[in-house]
């Protein structure tokens, strides 16, 4: 049973260009989070994706965008890229059930580094 | 506004030592889930625990042990006899959401078993 699935595991731009990480759920799983972990901090929550909406968003400008596909894989997309957007970039997916939130399993991660 | 604060930012210890990790939040909701994850060296991130706020007793897996204070808004994370694979940085967060939105994560301890 294959877990949370990211990619690319590292990847590096340039300022100014946009970048598209991919996650893909653990088997059984229909709900797709994204986080942004600078260097030396805790996750910080980007947006939370359920049947192909955004269902939650956290403090992030409208640069960061996403996608949710009928197969529950998800991407991010970050467009004109900040130096400030170098970071681990984490997904975790659960199931979403009305029992309150299940433990997400998270990816290992996209390091993305801006130059 | 939901926030976690974890006050220690690294705790050394020797092998076989206990070890108890600090976590305090802050939430208006009366329903929310508290969970703790583990960061080790690889970058992904392991779920240990998760508790709601209706359930205050605690609990033990192993030579984890959590205990759960409403009245000082603590969920603290002690482990017992660590070992040198305990090693990580160790994150209490804090959801106040019913489907898993919008997890907030507290900065983090970082502990290091010593041999």
């Amino acid at each position: 049973d294959a877990g949370v699935t990211q990619s690319p595991t590292h990847l590096i731009k340039t300022r100014g260009q946009q970048v598209t990480l991919r996650c893909s759920p653990k088997s059984g799983h229909d709900t797709v989070s994204w986080y942004q972990q600078a260097l030396g901090q805790g996750p910080q929550f980007i947006f939370q994706y359920y049947e192909e909406e955004e269902r939650q968003r956290g403090n992030f400008p409208d640069r960061f965008s996403g996608h949710q596909f009928p197969n529950y894989s998800s991407e991010l997309n970050v467009n004109a890229l900040l130096l400030g957007d170098s970071a681990l970039y984490l997904c975790a997916s659960s199931f979403r059930s009305p029992g309150g939130p299940y433990e997400q399993y998270f990816g290992p991660g996209t390091r993305l580094t801006v130059t | 506004a939901q926030k976690v604060t974890q006050a220690q930012t690294e705790i050394s210890v020797v092998e076989k030592e206990d070890v108890t990790l600090d976590c305090v939040y802050e939430t208006r909701d009366t329903t929310y889930y508290l969970f703790w994850y583990k960061q080790p060296p690889s970058g992904e991130l392991v779920f240990l625990i998760r508790r709601n706020s209706f359930d205050e007793q605690n609990e033990i897996s192993g030579r984890y042990s959590w205990n759960f204070q409403k009245s000082t808004s603590s969920f603290n994370f002690t482990i017992t006899a660590s070992q040198v694979v305990d090693s990580a940085v160790y994150f209490c967060a804090l959801s106040e959401s019913n489907y898993g939105q919008n997890f907030v994560f507290g900065p983090g301890t970082r502990l290091s078993v010593l041999p």
